[in-house]
């Protein structure tokens, strides 16, 4: 069971490049989401998916896309990587349980750079 | 849309001693959870606690404790017997029955030896 993996670790994008970023979990977890956490401001919803096929906005969603097309994989797209894009990104997943207090399990991070 | 406040970007604690961070949340909602996650630097969200609004009772976890105040919209922790391992960042979160998740700013916890 690895929970949630994300790839690349790093990586660095030259502006207007467009890259994706990898996110997987094997838990069967219906809810994932993509967070981009900036110093001083916490980790910040960029979008999530609710199950495969539904995906919604977040806090930040501009030069971001997603899909969802497996219960496992929520890849997450920069269309034009753009220096303010810098920063360092979380995928997450939990359950979709009302009744119950799951919490929201996190991959490792991918830092990104644009120059 | 429910915020989530941390307000001491910063704090510090001797070893063995007792440190609490402070979290407030602003919401309409009566059912909803709380957590406290911490981030070491290796990057990893880790979780602490987790705390349901609807139970009275005070969330434990060996030396972590929060003190839950629904009314006041306040759940902080409290860390007991500090150890440098918990030299950190702490994020307050904020779970709706939408299950969507709002974070705080966080607070940076140095352990001083």
């Amino acid at each position: 069971n690895a929970g949630v993996t994300q790839t690349p670790k790093f990586q660095v994008l030259k502006t207007g490049q467009s890259m994706t970023l990898q996110c997987a979990q094997d838990m069967n977890h219906e809810y994932m989401s993509w967070y981009r956490q900036d110093p001083g401001m916490g980790l910040r919803l960029i979008h999530y998916s609710v199950g495969a096929g539904i995906t919604d906005q977040g806090e930040v969603p501009n030069g971001y896309n997603v899909s969802r097309s497996t219960t496992e994989d929520f890849p997450l797209r920069l269309l034009s990587a753009a220096p303010s894009q810098t920063s360092v990104y979380f995928c997450a997943s939990s359950p979709r349980g009302l009744s119950q207090t799951y919490e929201q399990y996190f991959g490792p991070g991918t830092r990104l750079t644009v120059t | 849309a429910q915020t989530v406040t941390q307000s001491q970007p910063e704090m510090s604690v001797q070893e063995a001693e007792t440190v609490t961070l402070s979290c407030t949340y602003d919401t309409s909602e009566s059912d909803y959870y709380l957590f406290w996650y911490k981030q070491p630097p290796s990057r990893q969200m880790i979780l602490v606690i987790r705390q349901e609004a609807y139970k009275q009772q005070n969330a434990t976890e060996n030396r972590f404790s929060v003190n839950f105040q629904k009314a006041a919209k306040s759940f902080s922790l409290k860390i007991s017997d500090s150890q440098l391992g918990d030299a950190a960042m702490y994020f307050c979160a904020y779970r709706n029955t939408g299950n969507q998740f709002y974070f705080g700013t966080g607070t940076s916890l140095t352990v001083i030896p």
